[in-house]
């Protein structure tokens, strides 16, 4: 497809288990995002990859969370020990890149609703 | 201290009338990016309009207007002629250009729930 695909679109996972959320970015983009937006609130910065590497995972919350982009494209978000707490929608967003880094507005897929009982 | 500010959590604005949902920002960045996102309830997260802040004029898509008041640090969305579908969390967001620091992320405000009446 033409835009940022996220699967699955819902996940339903008990406390203590892992989960990895997958998002496919636009063809070409090479920055991608991971955003966590939990309920009336405004989307929270996880990590951004330039490529395959992290270049800014300050908004990762703890080290229960984890995210790769081993090929450059494909990314995946891993959340071992889930806790209650980690119930939101989370969003993966791609942008084009120039020399100076990221440019232009992001492109948000569907998200990822992560219900933790 | 909040990068982005947005003080209202809920606004209406009558069907064909203009509204004004308020941002302001806080970077000691001189170069930065400013953005607008509409989140309808279906949840996805629609692109409205783009202001960099060494851009002169007020930027403009269609419908939208930002009003760029560099010096007060504000970027308040203007929709004019508001329609039922507009009808939505409105998203202002921040994107500073510190080259050598971080520079790409968007950093987003709580939002702005916009009710439009009929």
């Amino acid at each position: 497809g033409a835009g940022v695909s996220q699967t699955p679109s819902n996940k339903v996972t008990e406390k203590g288990k892992y989960v990895e959320l997958r998002c496919d970015p636009i063809s070409g983009h090479t920055a991608l995002y991971w955003y966590r937006q939990s309920l009336g609130q405004g989307p929270e910065f996880l990590i951004y990859f330039q490529g395959t590497g992290a270049a800014d995972d300050s908004g990762l919350p703890n080290d229960r969370f984890f995210a790769v982009r081993p090929e450059g494209s494909v990314s995946t978000l891993k959340i071992q020990r889930t806790e209650r707490g980690d119930s939101a929608v989370y969003l993966c967003a791609s942008s084009l890149t120039t020399i100076q880094g990221p440019t232009g507005e992001l492109f948000f897929g569907e998200g990822s609703r992560l219900t933790v009982l | 201290a909040q990068k982005i500010t947005q003080t209202q959590p809920g606004m209406f604005v009558q069907e064909k009338e203009a509204v004004t949902l308020d941002c302001t920002y806080d970077t000691s960045d001189q170069s930065y990016g400013l953005f607008w996102y509409k989140q309808p309830s279906s949840g996805e997260m629609i692109f409205l309009i783009y202001q960099g802040s060494y851009d002169e004029q007020n930027a403009t898509e269609g419908r939208y207007s930002l009003n760029f008041q560099k010096a007060r640090k504000s970027a308040n969305l203007v929709i004019s002629a508001s329609q039922l579908g507009d009808s939505a969390m409105y998203f202002c967001a921040m994107r500073e250009l510190n080259y050598g620091g971080s520079q790409g992320n968007l950093i987003f405000g709580k939002g702005t729930k916009l009710s439009v009446k009929p």
